[in-house]
């Protein structure tokens, strides 16, 4: 059972284009990460989120933690072709505090 | 800097021969975890630790163990690797506080093979 279940998987848009990309659960979580990964390197934590309605900006990148802290979603401004990689999305359980939980990805082409 | 480090990077063995794959972070961390990567499944979570001499169980542990003596090392041990744990892994090291992942750093991942 996936318990994160991201969509698009796969996402091709041209360079200026905005996207969104989803994470969704039935589960509650105490925290949500976002993280971006390129091919044969470690994930890079790109945010937290802790509060249900949070937003969280990084330049060209929106966050945010749905109100009953089930979904989380991010939004791109004016894709870059430097935005292209595998975007992951991660929950923190709350009964289980050092569980952490994947969601597939999203991989991401942006192409000039 | 910042830095979590795995070794071996890449490892060819066949069924059954006892490995171990290191990992180090430089943080002081007390939260340290092992992932397995593969396509159309994602990563999931093999093992964690909260502090030293306290682990648990992910949601993959089966054929895999672990120990933390130290805080900055949580090495990763095979005792009779199978061709389905054929995967790439990443160790991680991070800042945990009631539940909240902060700082979490990936090591650059291990390519295990086995045959």
């Amino acid at each position: 059972t996936q318990l994160l279940e991201q969509s698009p998987q796969f996402l091709s848009i041209q360079e200026g284009e905005n996207l969104t990309v989803y994470c969704n659960s039935s589960s509650v979580f105490s925290s949500l990460q976002w993280y971006r990964q390129e091919p044969g390197e470690g994930p890079v934590l790109l945010v937290t989120v802790v509060t249900g309605g949070e937003v969280k900006k990084l330049k060209r990148l929106t966050f945010q933690f749905g109100d009953a802290r089930k979904d989380s979603s991010l939004h791109i401004t004016a894709a870059q072709p430097g935005d292209t990689g595998l975007y992951l999305c991660a929950g923190a359980r709350k009964r289980s505090q050092g569980n952490l939980i994947f969601g597939k990805g999203t991989k991401l082409s942006v192409k000039p | 800097e910042a830095q979590v480090t795995q070794n071996p990077r890449y490892l060819i063995t066949v069924t059954g021969k006892k490995l171990t794959v290191t990992c180090s972070q430089n943080m002081n961390h007390e939260y340290m975890s092992w992932y397995r990567q593969d396509p159309g499944l994602g990563l999931r979570q093999i093992y964690y630790s909260m502090n030293v001499e306290v682990t648990d169980k992910g949601d993959v542990p089966e054929g895999y163990k672990v120990s933390r003596k130290e805080k900055r090392n949580f090495p990763l041990i095979l005792e009779s690797p199978s061709p389905n744990q054929t995967s790439l892994y990443f160790c991680a090291s991070s800042l945990v506080s009631g539940g909240i992942f902060y700082e979490q750093y990936f090591g650059p991942g291990t390519r295990l093979t086995v045959t």
